[in-house]
């Protein structure tokens, strides 16, 4: 079965600065999508970015890039120039041949400003 | 503009009492999907439902059943309500088949006592 892991419970970065959260997954699939999302506290939980397995450019919409490292089954998102909205908590998660979501356990996000 | 709907954003219940949960999305969308979110765990998959009528278990159904007699609602019912199920609920659906993204609603925290 598969599995995804966030090793980081909280993270905290200063406005303005760079932040990186790290996610890894356990899967034996070879085509699978990844993804971050975003709960803010009014808990509405959005698509930050999506990366395909086969492709291998990361993926990347404005302030958010991942690192994709396919073969060490990683899955990081950078969040650059960080700001007050960044703050919430994110969610890696994996989609394969099961057709439902597997998610990590989260990662908080603090912004100090 | 996409929209996941959930009939209520806080619940409070007695243990024992029957709790039904509803989410309606108004996009056409065949897939809906309920989770459970708690603290440390992430989201954790309940039940979803491909179309009408139709449903399948998720990873932790015992506890609850679902109910999708139209397109556009999908009831998550908790029969006879326990402390252990105080949590987030969160509803979301996406179109047709293969991936598409999830659209989530803004969930509901229910609270047993």
């Amino acid at each position: 079965a598969q599995t995804v892991t966030q090793s980081q419970p909280e993270m905290s970065v200063q406005e303005a600065e760079t932040v990186t959260l790290s996610c890894t997954y356990d899967t034996s699939e070879s085509d699978y999508y990844l993804f971050w999302y975003k709960q803010p506290p009014s808990r509405q939980m959005i698509l930050v970015i999506r990366q395909e397995a086969y492709k291998q450019q990361n993926a990347t919409e404005n302030r958010f890039s991942v690192n994709f490292q396919k073969a060490a089954k990683s899955f990081s998102l950078k969040i650059s120039d960080s700001q007050l909205g960044d703050a919430a908590m994110y969610f890696c998660a994996y989609w394969g041949a099961t057709n439902k979501l597997i998610f990590g356990t989260g990662t908080l996000l603090a912004v100090q400003p | 503009d996409v929209k996941v709907t959930q009939s209520s954003r806080y619940l409070v219940k007695r243990t024992g009492e029957k709790v039904f949960l509803e989410c309606v999305q108004d996009m056409d969308h065949e897939n809906m999907f309920w989770y459970r979110q708690d603290p440390g765990l992430g989201l954790r998959l309940i039940y979803f439902s491909y179309d009408v009528k139709m449903k399948e278990k998720g990873d932790i159904p015992e506890g609850y059943s679902v109910s999708r007699e139209k397109k556009e609602r999908f009831s998550l019912i908790l029969e006879s309500a326990s402390t252990n199920q105080t949590s987030m609920y969160l509803c979301a659906s996406f179109p047709g088949t293969g991936f598409y993204e999830q659209y989530f609603g803004p969930g509901t925290r229910l609270t047993v006592t």
